[in-house]
């Protein structure tokens, strides 16, 4: 079965400062790959996904995750984190012939001025 | 385009009382999903449709819950009758092309 494993379930850093969230999955084939952000009190917005070709994916708000096949993973970067970025974030899999997503536990980002 | 709509935004009832959830997703959206999110579990996918047909409902809790489709533009989910566990925020979401799109949410606290 399908899995999302995100490590890490707080984060801290410094506004201005490199961010980088941790996802690894577990499946048999390449997955399509998600990242979804989650403000408080809101629905899930996606940021960007991955189903196949370049492995250097660009998303909404300068936020970017590449994909590593022999790692299994679907790590989600930003160069330099603003306040406005404070949310939870959710990796996702789905297998390529469903719509079907499975949501890691998500991490909790706090920015400090 | 409006998005995915879900109503109510928050529902509070007592215990036994019956609950339903809507939700209009978006238009030419062949697939729509029920989420369940709580603090211990996290997003649970409860069931899914597609073109409007029930295609996995493994994640429902139990016969207490219930899903129907009746048309391509509506989807209701209902809990009878309504224990406090099933206190959470309940996500309608629909898709095309593999991408979901999630409504804001449905607070409900079960008393």
């Amino acid at each position: 079965a399908q899995s999302v494993t995100q490590p890490d379930i707080h984060i801290t850093v410094s506004e201005g400062a490199s961010l980088e969230l941790r996802c690894n999955y577990s499946y048999g084939a390449t997955p399509y790959l998600f990242w979804y952000v989650q403000s408080p009190g809101q629905g899930l917005q996606l940021l960007l996904k991955y189903f196949s070709g370049d492995t250097l994916v660009q998303g909404i708000k300068g936020f970017e995750a590449e994909f590593k096949r022999s790692q299994s993973s679907f790590n989600l970067r930003k160069p330099s984190v603003h306040w406005s970025d404070a949310a939870e974030y959710f990796c996702a899999v789905a297998p390529g012939d469903t719509d079907k997503l499975i949501f890691g536990t998500g991490t909790r980002l706090q920015v400090f001025p | 385009d409006a998005g995915v709509i879900q109503s109510p935004r928050h529902e509070v009832t007592e215990m036994g009382q019956e609950v339903t959830l809507r939700c209009k997703p978006i238009s030419g959206h062949n697939s729509l999903f029920w989420y369940r999110q709580t603090m211990m579990r996290g997003l649970e996918l409860l069931i899914y449709f597609n073109n409007n047909v029930p295609i996995d409902d493994s994640g429902m809790p139990e016969d207490r819950f219930s899903a129907k489709m009746p048309n391509a533009s509506f989807s209701t989910l209902k809990i009878q009758p309504s224990e406090p566990r099933d206190s959470a925020v309940y996500f309608c979401a629909s898709s095309s092309a593999n991408v979901l799109t999630f409504g804001a949410g449905s607070r409900l606290t079960v008393l």
